[in-house]
């Protein structure tokens, strides 16, 4: 199993400012993932985090809006770009090892932007 | 990724089974049927998976068809803690692409 440590679990911000969300688990995974889930939706995968390389981003998706780092098997951080109200959402981080069988979710980041 | 087909809400009494069907009737040979649930407000938790075979673990069982275009997810005695949306998920791939998933209350 890993635990998962999204920071911060809520905020509200203001439209056009940035957030950046944190996501620490507590031992090496090979896979880290970013999902949303907007208000009474499903969750929607933003990108796979990859380490040392660029993130894959779904279609809908891209680098300017959704900027990700991953520096290692640990850590990665999302940012949500020049907000507005329509990123109201949770925000999800996601780990699992190679092809997985099971796959661990954070408790999620509220972000509501006014 | 095979694309899943489920009902948007059920209910059942607690102490009952609760059945949750879901069509993938597009699934292919190597996909994996996948079951996650998300509890009000945290993240999904896994569930159980299959491939053809039916299975059983301490939460729940999948009973998948011989065709393999559906499955059930049976949790044999419902809990009022039960409570929550049910994602059926057809994987291939190194990601889980989830659908909208069914609402299940579980009634006192």
């Amino acid at each position: 199993s890993a635990v998962i440590s999204q920071k911060p679990s809520r905020d509200i911000c203001q439209r056009g400012t940035s957030l950046t969300i944190q996501c620490q688990v507590d031992s090496q995974v090979t896979m880290m993932f970013w999902y949303r889930q907007q208000p009474g939706q499903s969750l929607t995968l933003i990108a796979t985090a990859n380490q040392g390389s660029e993130a894959t981003y779904e279609s809908g998706f891209v680098i300017d809006k959704f900027p990700i780092s991953r520096p290692n098997l640990t850590f990665s951080t999302l940012t949500v770009s020049n907000m507005s109200p329509e990123d109201s959402s949770i925000y999800l981080c996601s780990v699992a090892q190679g092809s997985f069988t099971e796959a661990f979710f954070g408790q999620g980041t509220r972000l509501t932007v006014v | 990724d095979a694309k899943t087909t489920q009902p948007p809400s059920m209910d059942c009494a607690e102490g009952r089974a609760a059945n949750l069907p879901c069509n993938h009737s597009t699934i292919s040979g190597n996909e994996y049927v996948y079951w996650y649930r998300q509890i009000h407000s945290q993240g999904p938790q896994y569930i159980i998976h299959g491939l053809k075979n039916n299975e059983t673990n301490e939460m729940a069982s999948l009973i998948i068809t011989e065709d393999r275009k559906s499955s059930t997810l049976i949790l044999p005695h419902a809990t009022l803690r039960d409570t929550a949306v049910y994602y059926c998920i057809g994987k291939s791939s190194y990601k889980l692409i989830f659908g909208s998933g069914t609402r299940l209350l579980v009634r006192p």
